[in-house]
């Protein structure tokens, strides 16, 4: 079991592009959530997600920031236009319905220059 | 809402002393508890987790949890510190929804 894998691991991008974060959860895993760590603030919910529906979006900032998780495929966390106060680490985890087994990925960290 | 807090930013302790770190919590109904601890520039580990059953919950590396359910605590300890022990550890909470609370981390950092 290949547990949960995110990519890319780091990531740079200059301000006003793209940035699409990928996150394939552990085989079984039907739940995907989101979080984002800056320097000093700890580890904040962005958005939790199931397949082809999003459950919790409420960490989410309400612009420039979407999350999806399709039928098939990895889930994406997708921020466009990035700034520099976009530059954290975002890591991804999964779990089976039951409250067991969340489990993380390494992370991406995003580097917005 | 859930909520957990990690008051201490860091904790200092010598090599093969005992350690804690402090987490309190406020959950509505029975909670689920965890300790994670990340390496720098890692992702996160599970150490432990505490659902039902002994308020004692021994995990990972050594380590261990003390449910305390009067005082909304959930401390990690280890008999004796390890040099490799010093990293970020999260205490985090899990109340009525799928949704996993953490706390901002401690950073143990254990002098040889």
């Amino acid at each position: 079991n290949a547990g949960v894998m995110q990519n890319p691991r780091h990531l740079v991008r200059r301000r006003g592009q793209e940035a699409r974060l990928r996150c394939s959860p552990m085989k079984g895993h039907s739940h995907v959530y989101w979080y984002r760590q800056l320097p000093e603030e700890g580890l904040k919910f962005m958005v939790y997600l199931q397949k082809e529906n999003i459950i919790d979006e409420s960490g989410m900032p309400k612009e420039r920031f979407s999350a999806e998780f399709p039928k098939e495929g990895p889930s994406i966390l997708r921020i466009q236009q990035v700034v520099r106060g976009d530059s954290a680490a975002y890591f991804c985890a999964s779990s089976p319905p039951t409250r067991d087994g969340y489990t993380f990925g390494s992370g991406t960290r995003l580097t917005v220059v | 809402a859930q909520s957990v807090a990690q008051p201490e930013d860091q904790v200092n302790v010598a090599e093969g002393n005992p350690l804690t770190v402090k987490c309190t919590y406020s959950v509505s109904g029975n909670p689920y508890l965890f300790w994670y601890v990340q390496y720098p520039n890692r992702g996160l580990q599970f150490l432990l987790k505490y659902i039902t059953g002994d308020n004692l919950v021994k995990g990972s590396y050594g380590f261990e949890a003390e449910f305390n359910k009067s005082q909304t605590s959930f401390h990690l300890k280890k008999p004796s510190a390890l040099v490799s022990d010093s990293a970020l550890y999260f205490c985090a909470v899990f109340g009525g929804y799928q949704k996993v609370t953490f706390g901002i981390g401690t950073k143990l950092q254990v002098i040889p």
